[in-house]
């Protein structure tokens, strides 16, 4: 079985400050890694996904995550949050073999981002 | 695109009476699935359908009903609704051929009274 966990419910932040949403998982095998956003009355989209070649992945706007395969990590960065970053962060992990996606989707408890001007 | 549509949008409901979400997708996705958000939970998947035709239980199911009769339509079902049903549910499909990326609807917030 596999678990994803989000060490922080909340972070809160000043505007042009950095921060890092921390996700942890654990699985026996390989994974998919996924962070999605959810907005105020929204539903979850998705921010970036790493499921091979390069372990830095990035977003359209600004966000960076890191896959660390020995420290079973996937966290989430940006060098310069905004006011609009506020939201909820979501890390997920699927699992896969032969390049073949299967079983399912793993949430994290989720992360507040609250920016603060 | 409209992409995934859920309805209602919110709804409150008497404990006991019979409640069904509606759940469409326009992408084509094979796979659909129907999660609950809670506080301090995150999504919990409900129920889930890898193609039409079947379906599936997740993490927490009791309670709940699923139907999948084309690949459209993924309605979830209470068929006696308790408080501890009272929570904003979303539907999702998603696209193997992008690593089960799964997209979601905006979601349906449920009031059980």
């Amino acid at each position: 079985a596999q678990s994803v966990t989000q060490l922080d419910s909340q972070v809160p932040v000043f505007e042009e400050a950095p921060v890092e949403l921390r996700c942890n998982y654990s699985s026996s095998v390989s994974v998919y890694l996924f962070w999605y956003v959810q907005y105020p009355n929204q539903g979850l989209q998705l921010l970036l996904k790493y499921l091979s070649g390069s372990t830095l992945v990035e977003s359209i706007n600004g966000f960076e995550a890191e896959f660390n395969k020995s420290q079973t990590s996937f966290h989430l960065r940006k060098p310069s949050v905004h006011i609009s970053d506020t939201a909820e962060y979501f890390c997920a992990a699927r699992l896969y073999a032969g390049g073949t996606s299967y079983g399912k989707l793993t949430f994290g408890q989720g992360t507040i981002l609250t920016v603060h001007p | 695109i409209a992409g995934i549509t859920q309805a209602p949008t919110s709804q409150i409901l008497a404990a006991g009476r019979r409640m069904t979400l509606r759940c469409t997708q326009d992408m084509r996705h094979n796979a659909m699935y129907w999660y609950r958000q809670d506080l301090g939970l995150g999504l919990r998947l409900i129920h889930y359908s890898n193609t039409a035709g079947t379906t599936g239980k997740g993490e927490v199911p009791d309670g709940y009903s699923v139907s999948r009769a084309n690949t459209d339509d993924f309605p979830l079902t209470l068929a006696s609704a308790v408080p501890s049903q009272t929570s904003v549910y979303f539907c999702a499909s998603s696209d193997p051929k992008t690593g089960g990326v799964q997209y979601f609807g905006a979601g349906t917030r449920l009031s059980v009274l």
